[in-house]
């Protein structure tokens, strides 16, 4: 059983570009969610999505958005890039979502590096 | 307000002796708490975690944890380091399911 695969594994945008990034769940599973790592913030919460509806969200401006495909991929984006917005992005599927507290497996991140 | 604490960003234990990794939780509701792990440019890998099932939760790698609700602790344990184990660790938890709160994560080196 495939795991969870994230594309790009590494990406450098500059300040004010927009950005997409991609997350293909385990295969059956509904629930996407994501998370931003930064050395500074730690790990966040940022939004989860499950059969095509994003259910929860962090703390995070309005810039950072998301949306799911009805195979379950994910894809988040990010307009008008900062420099604050390096980090290394992480998404994490589950059959049932955060709701029923179901274990999530975590795909390996994006780096993104905003110069 | 509800969140996780760990204790202690850098833990270092010699080869073959005792891994003990602190977290500590603050909630006015049940919480479900896991621990992560984390190795280098690698994504997160579930350790554990804790539903109220039993308060003794085993998980992979020969780690557990004990939620102790007195203490509001769920701390992480194994009983001889493996140079292997030389990772990041996170505790997180979630409340209602609604969002996962993870805690600052504590780098922990095995030395030889």
């Amino acid at each position: 059983k495939a795991g969870v695969t994230q594309t790009p594994r590494y990406l450098i945008k500059t300040r004010g570009q927009q950005v997409t990034l991609s997350c293909s769940p385990i295969s059956g599973h509904r629930s996407v969610s994501w998370y931003q790592q930064t050395p500074g913030q730690g790990l966040q919460f940022l939004f989860e999505y499950f059969s095509e509806t994003q259910r929860n969200k962090g703390n995070f401006p309005g810039r950072f958005s998301g949306r799911q495909f009805s195979n379950s991929r994910s894809e988040m984006n990010v307009s008008t890039l900062e420099l604050g917005d390096s980090a290394l992005y992480l998404c994490a599927s589950s059959s049932i979502g955060l709701a029923g507290l179901e274990t999530q497996y975590f795909g390996p991140g994006t780096r993104l590096l905003v110069l | 307000a509800q969140s996780v604490t760990q204790l202690g960003s850098h833990v270092s234990v010699s080869e073959g002796a005792l891994v003990l990794l602190r977290c500590n939780y603050s909630s006015s509701v049940p919480p479900y708490l896991f621990w992560y792990v984390q190795y280098p440019n690698q994504g997160l890998q579930l350790l554990l975690k804790y539903t109220s099932a039993a308060t003794l939760v085993k998980g992979i790698n020969g780690f557990e944890a004990e939620f102790k609700k007195s203490e509001t602790s769920f701390h992480l344990t194994k009983p001889s380091a493996h140079m292997s184990d030389a990772a990041e660790y996170f505790c997180a938890v979630t409340f209602t399911g609604n969002q996962f709160y993870f805690g600052t994560g504590t780098s922990l080196t095995v030395i030889p």
